[in-house]
């Protein structure tokens, strides 16, 4: 059983579309995050849910969205796609926010823009 | 405001050679400290972590110390095999209350047969 699952595993795009990234967990966890990696494989956090409420919102342009619409599910939805929006998203679950819980990662979504 | 700093990659090494993976970090009150790794195509799993100062994180052969003094959390082995090929992050988490991880800028290890 995939603990935290990822749709699309590939996406490929055109500049200015818009397009929709799902995430679900079956761990029964509290968290979610989304996670950006670069072409030179740096890890930054986009955002972070604890039981459905945002809790991180890192500085990341309004065309990007989460929606979490249960404790198991945490969307992205990205707006007027960019050139720079090219990346691997990755999302994760914690069983919570506070203490120092392992984080699991989906497969990640690679994302081209072109 | 906290970061956490790896040493360059790539590492290539020699199957059964010894590794080390250097990692400091800046950080406000008492954060907790992780190894990640990510095989190629895949996400990130926990390798180890460590939560309070002079704690050992152990795992499949791997280990790191939190060393308060010297704010480094070294991931260390002593023979490397051909499938621990892969990027290796370290992680803190600091004391707020948001899970929020800050990675290093990961170590690619390659090690030949």
């Amino acid at each position: 059983d995939t603990a935290v699952s990822q749709t699309p595993k590939y996406l490929v795009t055109q500049m200015g579309n818009d397009k929709s990234i799902k995430c679900e967990q079956n761990l029964g966890h509290d968290t979610m995050y989304w996670y950006k990696q670069d072409s030179k494989k740096f890890l930054k956090i986009m955002f972070s849910y604890n039981n459905k409420e945002l809790i991180i919102n890192e500085t990341v342009p309004n065309r990007f969205s989460p929606k979490s619409p249960d404790k198991a599910h945490l969307n992205l939805h990205i707006n007027s796609l960019e050139l720079g929006d090219s990346a691997v998203y990755f999302c994760a679950s914690s069983q919570e926010a506070r203490a120092a819980y392992e984080q699991y990662f989906g497969p990640g979504t690679r994302l081209t823009v072109t | 405001g906290n970061s956490v700093t790896q040493m360059e990659g790539p590492v290539t090494l020699s199957e059964e050679a010894f590794l080390t993976i250097n990692c400091t970090y800046t950080a406000t009150g008492y954060p907790s400290l992780f190894w990640y790794v990510q095989y190629p195509g895949e996400g990130l799993q926990l390798l180890l972590k460590a939560t309070k100062a002079d704690d050992k994180g152990s795992n499949k052969g791997f280990e790191a110390t939190y060393r308060k003094e010297t704010t480094s959390f070294h991931l260390e082995k002593g023979s490397v095999q051909v499938s621990d090929s892969a990027v290796y992050f370290c992680a803190l988490k600091g004391s707020s209350n948001t899970g929020k991880l800050i990675f290093g800028q990961g170590t690619t290890l390659q090690v030949k047969p």
